[in-house]
């Protein structure tokens, strides 16, 4: 079965520190990556998504991730993290026999220190 | 600017009593989801629908949970009857088959006492 593996369930930063949350996926076919925002009190937001073409993925408000094929990896990161940006960030994959469905990781609490 | 929309969007119930919750979908978006999200379980998944018809419920429990799509603008969750531990933060999706991306609406967040 298709499992995604968020490392960190809660990562404290300080302004201005740069960001990388991890995601791992089991799954050897094609996949559709993605990476989805929730701030606190709100709901899921996409942020960036991987379908094909450059493993190099950007999205909004200076987000990336680099999907890394042979490493089953898909981490997120930004240079240089704002107070803003504290909120819960969900990786998630769509592929094989989920032709509809996206399998979750847990999500990542991220909290930046003012 | 199309959104999913989410109805009542706090719900606040005793236990033992009957909670409909409902979502209109973004038009022309042929898959719906139903999710729960917790503290304790984070981000659940429990039934989705393609074409209206459902095609895995098997993360809802089924002796009080039901999930329907009378048409293509509304899907509906039902809990009958209701517990305390049914209290989550319930967040219906919808998006277009192999596309993968899903829209999510802004929640109900249901409360049994």
């Amino acid at each position: 079965a298709q499992s995604v593996s968020q490392h960190n369930h809660h990562v404290i930063l300080s302004e201005a520190a740069s960001l990388e949350l991890g995601c791992n996926y089991s799954y050897g076919g094609t996949v559709n990556l993605f990476w989805y925002v929730q701030y606190p009190g709100q709901h899921l937001q996409l942020l960036l998504k991987y379908f094909s073409g450059d493993p190099l993925v950007k999205g909004i408000k200076g987000f990336e991730a680099e999907f890394i094929k042979s490493k089953f990896s898909f981490n997120l990161r930004k240079p240089s993290v704002q107070w803003s940006d504290t909120a819960e960030y969900f990786c998630a994959v769509n592929g094989g026999d989920s032709n509809y469905q996206l399998i979750w990781g847990a999500g990542t609490k991220l909290i930046i220190k003012p | 600017d199309a959104r999913v929309t989410q109805t009542p969007r706090h719900k606040v119930t005793e236990m033992g009593q009957e909670v409909t919750m409902r979502c209109q979908p973004i038009l022309g978006h042929n898959t719906v989801f139903w999710y729960r999200q917790t503290m304790m379980q984070g981000l659940e998944l429990l039934a989705y629908f393609r074409n209206r018809a459902p095609l895995d419920d098997s993360g809802m429990p089924k002796d009080r949970f039901s999930a329907e799509m009378p048409d293509a603008t509304l899907a509906t969750l039902k809990i009958q009857p209701s517990e305390p531990r049914d209290s989550a933060v319930y967040f219906c999706a919808s998006g277009l088959r192999g596309a993968g991306e899903q829209f999510f609406g802004p929640g109900t967040r249901l409360t049994v006492l």
